[in-house]
């Protein structure tokens, strides 16, 4: 069954650090996307990238940057971890306008 | 900017009856639409994809309009099940292939 790993379901981090979330798809998609979830304001595109080492900021790139060295694999780094920063966190990927988003199952991030 | 709306307020309909939920949009002119099912604590499932020339698609229960007059998408499944209970969100293509998510709309279906 194709699908999105994210690295971790539930994450605590203190504020100041950096934080690592990893995803990784195995349908050889070249889109990948992280989002993030919070009550009220549905899915806002943090970062995107269309091929290997291409990315594209999305409406709230602000305080994150992402890294895509190989194809299957997107990473999304919080600089330094701040309060307002808690939320879901969901990866997806895409074969161009084929189909669908395949979304990872989220990490809920609680920074504290 | 674009705007997509959906009814934040839950719909709650009898098990058998048709769910019919709306998504609104604004400032956009779409190609693609798409609607997904998110269950609580996980992500989002792809359930449908619409082009702007597709009035209509339809899969097993699930049906889907486009009416990019009104700019509006209609997303109903009949004989609704409480399996069918869920937050469902449409989506609507910007450019290089991403899609912006309205909020969703729970469906709770009562046996």
């Amino acid at each position: 069954d194709v699908k999105v790993t994210q690295s971790s379901r539930y994450l605590v981090k203190r504020t100041g650090e950096k934080v690592f979330l990893e995803c990784v798809q195995d349908m050889d998609h070249e889109n990948m996307f992280w989002y993030r979830q919070d009550p009220g304001l549905g899915l806002r595109l943090i970062y995107f990238s269309y091929d290997v080492k291409m990315k594209e900021k999305g409406d709230i790139p602000e305080g994150y940057s992402v890294s895509r060295e190989k194809k299957e694999r997107f990473s999304l780094i919080l600089e330094s971890a701040s309060t307002n920063q808690t939320s879901m966190y969901l990866c997806a990927s895409s074969f161009r306008q084929l189909g669908g988003y395949t979304f990872g199952s989220g990490t809920r991030l609680t920074v504290v | 900017s674009q705007k997509i709306e959906q009814n934040s307020e839950a719909l709650n309909i009898q098990e058998g009856k048709t769910a019919t939920l709306t998504c609104n949009y604004t400032n956009y002119s779409p190609a693609y639409l798409q609607w997904y099912r998110q269950d609580p604590g996980r992500g989002p499932v792809f359930l449908l994809l619409i082009r702007e020339n597709e009035k209509e698609k339809r899969k097993e229960r699930l049906k889907v309009t486009f009416d990019t007059t009104l700019k509006q998408s209609l997303f109903h499944i009949t004989a609704s099940q409480p399996a069918d209970s869920a937050t469902y969100l449409c989506a609507l293509e910007g450019n290089f292939n991403k899609f912006y998510f309205g909020s969703g709309t729970k469906l709770n279906v009562k046996p």
